[in-house]
This record gives structure tokens, sequence and C-alpha cells, in this order.
């Protein structure tokens, strides 16, 4: 099945730095990648959609300035919490969207804890 | 408003037995729904997916169901394993977003 990777796996950063997390699908190209923030005993919240050459459209409620998102290729999205403080802490995971042949399915990587002092 | 409800909100099961998730939702236009399991601490993998037109459909010992009529499905698990211990997590498409539900945790214990 389709693969999706997301680097780093976990992060512990002091408050007030900026801090990226990359997904890239491994074995399929993805226009669409989606990425989720997920609290604990909570289900996935949907932060942002990445387009490929394009602007994230973000959801109600998501800073677009303080996470950063970057689709800079098919296999590739980054996302950047700038600035970060303990309110940020959370498991972030990216979802990519496979194209017609795979069904149309999302993909989800295995997600990145961050940690906030 | 689109929405989906999973029930129960968690469950604990003895090894060996059989259980079943199950997942309403009023999301419309319908387009599919997947089924997805998430271990603890990883990225949720995905089980199903079935289309308006599919009532059943099986992945070894995962079966779902799908009333479109009613706008419910489940999830049936047959004869669970202590690997079976995660969130179940149903996700209903349409258009182009997604609904998620707020998950099942179910537990198998020895």
């Amino acid at each position: 099945g389709a693969v999706v990777s997301q680097h780093p796996s976990w992060v512990i950063c002091k408050s007030g730095t900026s801090v990226k997390i990359e997904c890239r699908s491994l074995d399929f190209q993805a226009t669409t990648m989606f990425w989720y923030r997920q609290f604990p005993k909570q289900s996935l919240m949907l932060m942002a959609t990445s387009n490929e050459g394009s602007k994230a459209t973000y959801e109600q409620g998501v800073e677009k300035d303080k996470f950063l998102i970057n689709h800079a290729s098919l296999t590739l999205s980054t996302l950047t919490v700038t600035s970060a403080h303990p309110e940020d802490s959370s498991f972030y995971i990216c979802s990519a969207r496979a194209d017609r042949g795979r069904g149309e399915t999302q993909y989800f990587g295995p997600g990145t804890r961050l940690l906030v002092l | 408003k689109n929405q989906v409800e999973q029930s129960p909100q968690s469950l604990i099961i003895l090894e060996g037995k059989n259980c079943t998730l199950q997942c309403n939702y009023t999301v419309s236009p319908f387009s599919n729904l997947r089924w997805y399991k998430q271990d603890t601490g990883r990225g949720p993998v995905s089980l199903t997916i079935m289309t308006f037109s599919e009532n059943t459909k099986s992945n070894g010992r995962y079966t779902a169901t799908l009333d479109a009529d009613t706008k419910q499905s489940s999830l049936h698990i047959t004869a669970s394993q202590l690997s079976d211990s995660a969130s179940y997590i149903c996700v209903v498409r349409t258009g182009n977003q997604f609904y998620f539900g707020t998950g099942t945790s179910l537990t198998v214990i020895p």
C-alpha cells in the first residue's frame, strides 16, 4: 500500500522556537495533502488542506501565520509551527490523497508528537 | 449540519470475542465512508472504504456494513486479538471534505 512518512516523529522544543514537520508520500504523487492535529483521547481535527503549487486552505480558527504550510512538490508538504507555545503541544498528523488510480484514498502519516516546554 | 457520531465511545472485550462498532452520520451528499484503525501514538490506517452502492465489505476479520438509507455504518470485528486494541475512526466524505467521527476506543484483554 501507499506510504506516507513524517519527520521528525517527535520533537521537544523551548517556547518561542519554530518547528518544521515534513510530510512525504513515498511511492505516489499527492496533489493534495492534509494536516491534522489530535489532542489526547480526541479525534483528528483538520487544520488545513495543502495543494501543490498553491496556498494552503486553513480551517476556521487556525492561524495561517502561526502554522505555515508549504507544499513544495507532489511528494512533500511541510508544516512549520512558528513561535511555538506549550498550548501547541499536540500530535500532528498529515495525510496525502492519492490519485484516482488508487481510489482517491487518504493515506495517513505516522504522526509527529510535539512537546513545547 | 454535517456530523459523524460513533458509539460506543469506549469498549473493553475479552480476547477471542466479537464486537460491533457503530457510526451514524448526517453528512450529505455522501461520497464514501471509511473505517480507520489508529494505534496509540500512530497515524490512522485504512481498514475499509465503502461507496453508496456497497452494503458490506470485509478485510480479514473486519467487516463493515453500510446502510445509506438510514445513514448508518458498522464495523464488526471477529475473534478479537490483543492487537485489535486501538481507536477506530469513521470518516465520511462529501466532495472534497472529510468528516471525522470521535472514534471508539477498543481494548481487548486476555
